[in-house]
This record gives C-alpha cells, sequence and structure tokens, in this order.
C-alpha cells in the first residue's frame, strides 16, 4: 500500500525550514528517501531502517517513528539547491520486500 | 552519474505497437527494478529481478513483461501499447536482493511517448 505524504506542496524563501512527512498505514520495515529535479532520475537521501533512528545529510535529516508508522524529512536553512520533489518509499513488514513509493511532496525554494 | 546506463533515452512510437526498454546496472549490483513514471505521479514499481530470477512484482500489465540477463542487464518489454503507456520508465540497481534494504540507484529513465 502506497505512503500519504505531506504535504503535497510547499514554497519557502531560502534559508527557511521545511518538515515532510511520510505515514503508513502498516508496519514499517525501511523508509527510503530520495529526491527528484524535474527531468532527472530520483537521488537517494538516506534510509533508515529502526525504529527511533535518525539520519542526517547535510542540512537534510530524517526520522523513523515505528510505532507511529511514519518518518519525517527535515529540511534546515533551505538553499536554492534542494528544490524538487521528495518522495518517501516503504517497505512494508511481512509484505512483498518491495518498495513502495508516495506519490511525493513538491519543494519549491525561492531566493 | 549514478552508474546506471538506459537505453534509448526518447522513444516515440504508435498505438498497438511493441518496444524494448533496455537497462544496465551498476557494476556490482545484482538488483534491477522497473518504475514508471506518469505526469504528476509518483514512481510505480513494476517488476524487481535479483541475479536473473524474478523477485518482486508490482502492478505491472499483462501486455508488459521483463528478463534480466546472466550479464546482469535488463530488458523491458511493452507491447500492445496504449495512449496511457506514454510516461518515462525508470530502471534502478542495487547490491541487495531486498529491495528496502538498501539504497537504489536510478537511471536517467526513457521517455515513452505513445502517439
Amino acid at each position: 500500500q502506497q505512503p500519504v505524504q505531506s504535504p503535497q506542496a510547499v514554497i519557502l524563501r531560502e534559508g527557511e525550514d521545511a518538515v515532510i512527512n511520510c505515514s503508513s498505514s502498516k508496519a514499517l520495515y525501511s523508509v527510503h528517501w530520495y529526491r527528484q529535479k524535474h527531468g532527472e532520475a530520483p537521488v537517494f537521501l538516506m534510509i533508515l531502517l529502526k525504529g527511533g533512528e535518525q539520519k542526517g545529510h547535510e542540512k537534510i535529516s530524517a526520522s523513523f517513528n515505528e510505532k507511529k508508522q511514519q518518518s519525517s524529512l527535515y529540511l534546515t536553512a533551505s538553499q536554492l539547491s534542494y528544490s524538487g520533489t521528495y518522495f518517501c518509499g516503504t517497505e512494508m513488514r511481512g509484505g512483498s520486500e518491495k518498495l513502495v513509493f508516495g506519490k511525493g511532496t513538491k519543494l519549491t525554494v525561492n531566493p | 552519474d549514478s552508474g546506471v546506463t538506459q537505453t534509448p533515452k526518447h522513444l516515440i512510437t504508435a498505438t498497438g505497437q511493441r518496444v524494448t526498454l533496455r537497462c544496465s546496472p551498476r557494476s556490482g549490483d545484482l538488483s534491477v527494478y522497473w518504475y514508471q513514471q506518469s505526469l504528476d505521479q509518483g514512481l510505480q514499481f513494476l517488476i524487481q529481478y535479483y541475479n536473473g530470477e524474478e523477485r518482486a512484482k508490482g502492478n505491472i500489465l499483462e501486455r508488459f513483461s521483463a528478463q534480466q540477463f546472466p550479464d546482469l542487464h535488463s530488458e523491458l518489454n511493452l507491447s500492445s501499447l496504449e495512449l496511457g503507456d506514454s510516461a518515462l520508465y525508470f530502471c534502478a540497481s542495487s547490491v541487495a536482493w531486498r529491495g528496502g534494504y538498501n539504497e537504489q540507484f536510478f537511471g536517467p529513465g526513457t521517455r515513452l511517448t505513445v502517439l
């Protein structure tokens, strides 16, 4: 089942922060985060495999709340280069071991 | 550059036709995944192969089929094409057999237009 991402879109000014959420109706084995710029391939940001895990990638970090079956991606002090569509991908516990992606959150960072 | 190559980059064809998309994974990766991305849609998982064997299946139409060859490259065959098949088709690869276990590296995609 497809995870639900929120918000669908967000517009920021450079230097502002944003949070993107990814929720599942089922227990999760892992959560992936990818960023895709227009006309390009998705690029891996990070993977979270354990409940409570938090990871960072420059000024982008993520957390995984296993009990709530959700993950959040935090973008701090946003830069113009952060613009793009962010996808979470989830593998459900007891599922078919495939990664199912959400519909994406379009992030626009303006000067 | 992810190290995953896909050919062709663009493909324009007519309804009812058949096409083949090709993907070469990163060196050392045994898993190949195929995804379809339509306008304003997310990435729809189609199928995964691991070391030549089908590993997982998503919402792949019966008109579509894929295979992975001994040299690990993969081909996605789309037949009896319909207008709705127009999309960007991505191939991704990873080391592990488990789709959610580690990162997937995406190729540049093949843009298919069905007229």
